[in-house]
Order: structure tokens, then sequence, then C-alpha cells
């Protein structure tokens, strides 16, 4: 059964202190790992999808990269908008189109 | 800008009441996504429509929960009794899947209370 575990739950951080989120996996095949950023009250929103381990991608502050047992979302110099929850998600050949989720960092920046 | 829409945004009901939930997917996206959000268990997978056939409905209680895409812009999800522990938020997505292609796209959400 396909495991997406994220860590640490919860992240404080200061202005500008740069820091790295986790999501370790367990699936059988690969197809991609997807990471999302929910905000309180909204549906969760796309950021990155990684295939292979090696990738990266980038988007303003953010940084994502993958290995064949985790991927890290590295925040740079972070500012309060960064605040959020970000969700990591892994598609496999067993689950089709679906993604299944890990429980998210809760990430929170204070100026 | 093409968005995933969901209604209604919030509904409150009591025990034992039909609920119906209902997204409109991008337009264009050949697959519909539906989850459901809670604290303790994170973003689940309940069913999922390709090309309007459903492919998913795994995660669904089956006596109580019914899943439907009676047309390629509009996918609804029915819970008949709903039940206390159905409360949760309940979010629509929607992706162009194709071979190695699968990123979706997620509505806003139906945050149900059934009391």
């Amino acid at each position: 059964e396909d495991q997406v575990t994220q860590s640490p739950e919860a992240l404080r951080l200061q202005e500008g202190e740069s820091s790295s989120l986790n999501c370790s996996y367990t699936v059988s095949g690969l197809r991609g790992l997807f990471w999302y950023r929910q905000d309180p009250g909204k549906g969760p929103e796309f950021l990155f999808t990684l295939y292979s381990a090696g990738e990266e991608k980038e988007k303003e502050r953010l940084k994502a990269t993958l290995t064949k047992k985790e991927s890290f979302l590295h925040i740079t110099a972070p500012k309060p908008e960064d605040s959020a929850t970000y969700l990591c998600a892994v598609r496999s050949s067993n689950s089709g189109y679906a993604l299944n989720f890990g429980k998210g960092t809760s990430l929170l920046v204070t100026p | 800008d093409a968005r995933v829409t969901q209604t209604p945004r919030h509904k409150v009901t009591e025990m034992g009441q039909e609920v119906t939930m209902r997204c409109q997917p991008i337009l264009g996206h050949n697959t519909v996504f539906w989850y459901r959000q809670t604290m303790m268990q994170g973003l689940e997978l309940l069913a999922y429509f390709r090309n309007r056939a459903p492919l998913d409905d795994s995660g669904m209680p089956k006596d109580r929960f019914s899943a439907e895409m009676p047309d390629a812009t509009l996918a609804t999800l029915k819970i008949q009794p709903s039940e206390p522990r159905d409360s949760a938020v309940y979010f629509c997505a929607s992706g162009l899947s194709s071979g190695r292609v699968s990123e979706q796209f997620f509505g806003p959400g139906t945050r149900l209370t059934v009391l």
C-alpha cells in the first residue's frame, strides 16, 4: 500500500529564515510526486510535479527536489505570505490517476 | 481564469437528511475527483471519473454515498442518509489526465456539518 509521510507536522520560521519540508514515500512504481499549497478555508493549489529522482523544480522562493525515497520542499528567505499548509501527494502504478496525500506541514512565517 | 466551481460552499443539515454537492470541472478536463478532508484523516479520495466513466469509488461508503457525472460539465456527490461523522470539507478536483500528465486542480470545497 502506498504511504506518504510529511514532516514536521508544523514549522514556525522567522521571515528570511530558510528551511526545508520533508515528504517521504513508499510506493510501488512512482508515477509522479506532487506538491500543493493550501490556505485556510481554500482548496489545495498546485505547485509542482516531479517524476524522477534527481529532478528539481523552482517557483519564486520554493524549490522542490526528489530522491528515490523522499522529496524536499526548500523555502528560501520566506515571507509571511508563504504561511500555509504544504501538502505532498504521490501517484503510483497502483493508483491510476488518483493521488495519495500526506497530512501536510503547517508553516507559519512571522515578521 | 479557468477554475473548478463547487456548490454549495457551506451546508448545515440534520442527521438523516439527503445532501447533494455539485461540481463544475474546468472546461476540457477529462478527469474529476472527489476528496474529503478532515483534521484527523487529511485528504482522502472518495471517487473519480475519467471521460465521465467511474474508475474508482473504493474510498466511498457505498451504502450512503453515490457519485455521478450526468454530463461533462457536472459532477455530483450525494449522501443519503447523512450522519454526523460525514461532517468534513468535500473537495472536487479536475485534471487533463493522459499518460504521465495527471495534475489536479481543486475547487474551493463544500464545508458540510451534519448535526
